[in-house]
C-alpha cells in the first residue's frame, strides 16, 4: 500500500507570510492527491488536490504542486491569515484506484496576527 | 445535502467492554472508510467498506471490525477494548473512486 510523509510537523509563521508543506510518496503508480484542513475540534475537510495528468493547481491564495518523478508534492498557501491556523494533512489512496486515503502525519500551522 | 453523521458523538467504556459506533454517508454514496485519529498517530485508515462488502482493510487488530448495509449506513466495533483505543473516530464516504472523502464529526471515544 501507498506510503505518505509530511513535513514539517508544525510550522510558524507571520501574517502575510507565504508557507509551504511537502509530502513524498511511495507508490509511483498513485494519482491523486488531496490536502484536507482540520481546525481545532472539526472534522477534516479538503481544501485542495491535484490528479496526476496536472503538475500544478491553484484556487485563491492556495496552491498544489506535483512532481511525479521525485514522487512529491507540496501545498503553498500565499498572504496567510490567522484563520489559516489549523492541521494540514495531504493524503494518497491506498490503493491506486480506491478512494480510501492514507495521510501524513500533519502540519500544524500556527499564523500570528 | 445532508452531510455525513455519526453517532453517537461522545462515549466513555471500561477496558474489556465492546463498543459499536454508528456512520450514515451522504445520500447516493457507496463507499464508507473508517480512521482512527490519535495525537500521536495522526489519522490512520481503518477499514472501507463498498456496496456492503469490505474493500480495504487497514494495520489494526481483528478486535476491530465492521459492516455496511444495503442503505450504506455503516457500523464499525471494538470489542475488549483496550486504553489504547481512545481516540476520536472518524468516518468518511466517497463515491468509490479516488475523489473528495466526506468526513463526519467523528465519535470521540475514552476507554478508562
Amino acid at each position: 500500500g501507498e506510503n505518505v510523509e509530511q513535513h514539517p510537523s508544525t510550522l510558524s509563521v507571520q501574517e502575510g507570510d507565504s508557507a509551504v508543506i511537502k509530502c513524498t510518496y511511495s507508490d509511483s503508480a498513485s494519482n491523486y492527491f488531496p490536502w484536507y484542513k482540520q481546525e481545532l475540534g472539526k472534522r477534516p475537510q479538503l481544501i485542495i488536490d491535484i490528479r496526476s495528468n496536472v503538475g500544478e493547481k491553484k484556487d485563491q491564495r492556495i496552491a498544489v504542486t506535483l512532481n511525479k518523478t521525485a514522487k512529491h508534492f507540496s501545498l503553498h498557501i500565499t498572504e496567510t491569515q490567522p484563520e489559516d491556523s489549523a492541521v494540514y494533512f495531504c493524503a494518497a489512496p491506498v490503493l491506486v484506484g480506491y478512494s480510501t486515503l492514507t495521510f501524513g502525519k500533519g502540519t500544524m500551522l500556527l499564523v500570528s496576527p | 445535502k445532508a452531510g455525513v453523521t455519526q453517532t453517537p458523538r461522545y462515549l466513555i467504556k471500561t477496558r474489556g467492554q465492546q463498543v459499536t459506533l454508528s456512520c450514515s454517508p451522504i445520500s447516493g454514496h457507496r463507499s464508507v472508510s473508517w480512521y482512527q485519529q490519535t495525537p500521536g498517530q495522526g489519522l490512520q485508515f481503518l477499514f472501507e467498506y463498498f456496496s456492503e462488502t469490505q474493500r480495504n482493510k487497514g494495520n489494526f487488530p481483528g478486535r476491530f471490525s465492521g459492516r455496511q448495509f444495503s442503505n450504506s449506513r455503516s457500523e464499525m466495533n471494538v470489542s475488549t477494548l483496550e486504553l489504547g483505543d481512545s481516540a476520536l473516530y472518524l468516518c468518511a464516504s466517497s463515491s468509490g473512486g479516488p475523489d473528495e472523502q466526506y468526513f463526519g464529526p467523528g465519535t470521540r471515544l475514552t476507554v478508562t
